[in-house]
């Protein structure tokens, strides 16, 4: 049972336009919710994160939106460069449960 | 300040066989994870160390098992390998799993070990 999920495998987006990446998930009990970035050979690395009890929240170029209501959120890469390439993860934890659940990624590509 | 490293970071086994991959954890982070990542399963947690107790469990069966030395590092184990195990094994750490007040578990990972079983 998928709980976190990231319908688009890949997402191909033009240099200097924006990146929306997608995400759903099915436990609501998940109330904190992460976005690691991850480069071949590499392991993720964090990017951003987001508590339920906000619903934006902004770290430079990255934006990361949370819609409880549609168990949703969305991470807006804005302008997007040619290093953005890489596979995008999101991941959610529960309040007493810390371990995190992980969607299967989405492939982004910056086309210069 | 050194990162998570993952010895070895490649490695080929046959079916049958057992393999031990090591993680050393950020000098001062106390809790270790272990994640498989397979294409299109993204990343699947196995477990979860903190002060050398096992505190979480992923659904895996016995076959994989870990533990958590004095100084943190970490080992997790293979046995009886199967094809479907090839996979990047991710290890990462944290100060505590704990939430600090940043909210986040945030996780930093290694470069992994990737098993190919043959």
């Amino acid at each position: 049972d998928q709980q976190v999920k990231q319908n688009s495998p890949s997402l191909s987006v033009q240099e200097g336009r924006i990146s929306i990446l997608n995400c759903d998930y099915t436990n609501s009990m998940f109330d904190y919710f992460l976005w690691y970035k991850k480069y071949p050979a590499e392991g993720p690395t964090f990017l951003i994160s987001i508590s339920s009890i906000k619903d934006k929240n902004e770290d430079g170029r990255f934006t990361v939106f949370l819609n409880k209501s549609a168990k949703h959120l969305s991470l807006h890469i804005v302008p997007s460069q040619p290093g953005d390439s890489a596979v995008y993860f999101c991941a959610a934890s529960a309040w007493g449960n810390e371990k995190l659940t992980f969607g299967t990624g989405t492939r982004l590509t910056i086309i210069p | 300040k050194a990162g998570v490293t993952q010895t070895p970071r490649y490695l080929i086994k046959t079916r049958g066989q057992q393999v031990t991959l090591s993680c050393s954890p950020i000098s001062g982070h106390r809790s270790v994870s272990w994640y498989q990542q397979t294409p299109g399963q993204g990343l699947q947690f196995l477990f979860e160390y903190f002060s050398e107790t096992q505190r979480n469990k992923g659904n895996f069966p016995g076959r994989f098992s870990g533990r958590q030395f004095s100084n943190s590092r970490s080992e997790m184990n293979v046995s009886t390998l199967e094809l479907g195990d090839s996979a990047l094994y991710l290890c990462a750490s944290s100060l505590d799993q704990v939430r600090g007040t940043s909210g986040a578990n945030v996780l930093t990972f290694g470069a992994g070990s990737r098993l190919t079983v043959l």
